[in-house]
């Protein structure tokens, strides 16, 4: 599985859309790019994944580069609710997920 | 659908001792897989069980080993157990070992071993 890199923490208004970002460049041809999210003290949350087209459901958005090499976890409402660490993962299935260290998202009221 | 479950939710232990955990998948899923998670890390993986076999394994010794049941559920033993072990063990399904619908998971098992 390629490495991802992601920022340690960001913060976003409430209410306010969290645009969270994944560099991926050693990513390959056959690797999809998974989303997970993990409330604390809960399991993770899976929220969605893509090859190379961008993908929306009730949760999110993502948004993938038409290089790959980068993807954008959009959130078009934060609530305080959001409030996890959210980790970009990208691999050939979703068989072995390997974690990084994730993104601290902080949704201030 | 009662989701992944898992028990016990904590454990207390002492070096060299044995440890089980336990996991029911969610409903419909075939594929089991654990994860350790130590504090202020992402989760790491342990290995899956699919058709009660060892499918793949990750860098863990081999006292971790697992056990896949028919009715899928799924055991996690640790043997000889080391204060490094001390970690939140997560269990997650999935409704096959290549599905690319993502994993689920469970809430955890919080080991602490003294």
């Amino acid at each position: 599985d390629a490495k991802t890199t992601q920022p340690p923490s960001m913060d976003c208004a409430e209410g306010r859309a969290a645009n969270l970002p994944c560099n991926h460049s050693t990513i390959s041809g056959n690797e999809y790019v998974y989303w997970y999210r993990q409330i604390h003290s809960q399991g993770p949350q899976y929220i969605i994944h893509g090859l190379k087209n961008n993908e929306t459901n009730e949760m999110a958005s993502l948004i993938i580069t038409e290089d790959r090499k980068s993807s954008t976890l959009i959130l078009p409402h934060a609530t305080l609710r959001d409030t996890a660490v959210y980790y970009c993962i990208s691999s050939g299935s979703a068989r072995q997920l390997t974690f990084g260290s994730g993104t601290q998202l902080t949704v201030l009221p | 659908d009662a989701g992944v479950t898992q028990s016990p939710t904590h454990l207390i232990k002492t070096r060299g001792q044995q440890v089980t955990l336990r996991c029911s998948p969610k409903s419909g899923h075939d594929t089991v897989s654990w994860y350790q998670q130590a504090l202020g890390q992402g989760p790491q993986f342990i290995f899956q069980y699919y058709e009660e076999e060892e499918r793949q394994r990750g860098n863990f010794p081999d006292r971790f080993s697992g056990h896949q049941f028919p009715n899928y559920s799924s055991e996690l033993n640790v043997n000889a157990l080391l204060l490094g072990d001390s970690a939140l063990y997560l269990c997650a399904s999935s409704p096959s070992p290549v599905s690319l619908q993502g994993q689920f998971f469970g809430p955890g098992t919080r080991l602490t071993v003294l």
